[in-house]
């Protein structure tokens, strides 16, 4: 079936640099969104991106969508410790279904 | 209120007990959503409702039972549960299903974290 290749799956970051996340599809997505989920919580909404190339940003988070819409990216710049989370993308395929990404953990080094 | 309720938090079973999990949220959507979540994992689609009626089963085993009484109520009958059902269901709704390209955010509750002995 139609898969959703989030990397890395667990990125370490010293407090204050900076954190991505990868998302590609084999096939063209009609949209895709982002969650947040916190250690021991449940996923939050963050954004949904629909148009090619979109760019959107949320202060310190910046999200972008491919100009194929098969690819797409969250970009934290200077992290802090409230960014401590698993963060996963979930793009909607042809058949109109939700397809997760598996995730990739922000763990921030003491 | 954008919140999605939950209960119980926390729920042990032996693999012969009958138990219920339940879900309510009152923001007026009209699609909602029982995930299962292994730990280390994302969030697994089990079931969706549109308009209280049943639209999406990802070929679940029957030993999951989904119920709508109504709008805002949502249910999850479990009988005869294996060890390997332990996780944590999540129980989402969104405005609508989203038809075609559209898609709507999804308002998750806190879970319940079940195990099964």
């Amino acid at each position: 079936g139609q898969q959703v290749m989030q990397i890395p799956q667990y990125q370490h970051v010293q407090e204050g640099e900076d954190f991505t996340t990868y998302c590609n599809s084999s096939t063209t997505l009609s949209n895709i969104q982002w969650y947040k989920q916190r250690p021991g919580g449940h996923p939050v909404f963050l954004i949904q991106l629909v148009k090619s190339g979109e760019v959107k940003k949320q202060k310190r988070l910046t999200f972008q969508f491919g100009e194929a819409k098969k690819n797409s990216s969250l970009h934290i710049t200077a992290t802090q410790t409230t960014d401590v989370g698993t963060y996963f993308c979930a793009g909607k395929d042809s058949n109109y279904q939700l397809i997760w990404g598996a995730g990739t953990k922000l763990i921030i080094k003491p | 209120d954008t919140e999605v309720t939950q209960t119980p938090k926390h729920l042990v079973m032996g693999m012969t007990n009958k138990k219920s999990l339940k879900c309510e949220q009152h923001m007026g959507h009209r699609a909602m959503y029982w995930y299962k979540q292994k730990a280390k994992k994302p969030p697994e689609l089990m079931f969706v409702y549109s308009y209280e009626k049943l639209s999406i089963n990802e070929s679940v085993p029957s030993r999951f039972s989904p119920e709508c009484p109504n709008s805002s109520l949502l249910n999850l009958h479990l009988h005869a549960l294996q060890p390997e059902d332990s996780a944590l269901y999540l129980c989402a709704s969104s405005q609508d299903l989203g038809r075609g390209g559209v898609s709507y955010e999804q308002y998750f509750g806190p879970g319940t974290r079940l195990t099964v002995t």
